[in-house]
């Protein structure tokens, strides 16, 4: 099925470990992001990436890392994880800015 | 600076009976709205968008929004819950001057009663 597929979905790491969640889109579009969410804030925009070869800071950007592989795939990594890092990550993608297609997630704890 | 207020955090309602989510904005731009649901588990699923056509905006499973200008209001409701509609639902707001800078509000959670 179309969509955004994203992996692992679940995920604990101890404090310090490195990791990097994929995601990958199969719908042709332009724009991909990274959004995390935590209870009773929405979801905060981490990094996206209006094209490929193109990636910009959101709103959360501090610990993380992206890249942009190709104009189907937006990787996130976490260089050494924290606690405050243990969330939920969202991909999604989009042709005009209005997200249109989101992945099931990933489920990170850091211990 | 765009920001979103979901005036309820949480909403329980009957089976049946009508849905009314609210939603306060303020940007400093012609907004752009957008309601979207995430059942449990799942990635959030886009509901309705305004987009400065008409302000009365008609979405997927019966869900509506209107969009008052002189409220900055942008209220989401169903006239009939079913059980299906068990969800979280965001606001979310776009200024129109980066699309790619989405505010989201807090988030919605709905439970409907049989």
């Amino acid at each position: 099925n179309a969509g955004v597929t994203q992996t692992p979905k679940f995920q604990v790491l101890k404090t310090g470990q490195s990791m990097t969640l994929q995601c990958a889109q199969d719908m042709n579009h332009n724009s991909m992001y990274w959004y995390r969410q935590d209870p009773g804030m929405g979801l905060r925009l981490i990094y996206y990436s209006a094209s490929e070869g193109t990636t910009d800071k959101g709103e959360v950007p501090n610990g993380y890392n992206v890249s942009r592989l190709n104009k189907r795939e937006f990787s996130l990594r976490l260089e050494s994880a924290a606690p405050s890092q243990t969330s939920v990550y969202f991909c999604a993608s989009s042709v005009t800015g209005v997200l249109a297609l989101f992945g099931s997630g990933t489920r990170l704890t850091v211990v | 600076a765009q920001s979103v207020t979901q005036l309820d955090s949480h909403v329980s309602v009957s089976e049946g009976t009508p849905v009314l989510l609210r939603c306060n904005y303020s940007s400093s731009y012609s907004p752009s709205l957008f309601w979207y649901v995430q059942h449990p588990n799942k990635g959030l699923q886009l509901l309705l968008k305004y987009t400065s056509a008409a302000t009365l905006v008609k979405g997927i499973n019966g869900f509506e929004a209107e969009f008052k200008k002189s409220e900055t209001s942008f209220h989401l409701t169903k006239p009939s819950a079913h059980m299906s509609d068990a969800a979280e639902y965001f606001c979310v707001v776009s200024d129109g001057s980066n699309d790619y800078k989405l505010s989201f509000g807090a988030g919605t959670t709905v439970t409907v009663r049989a």
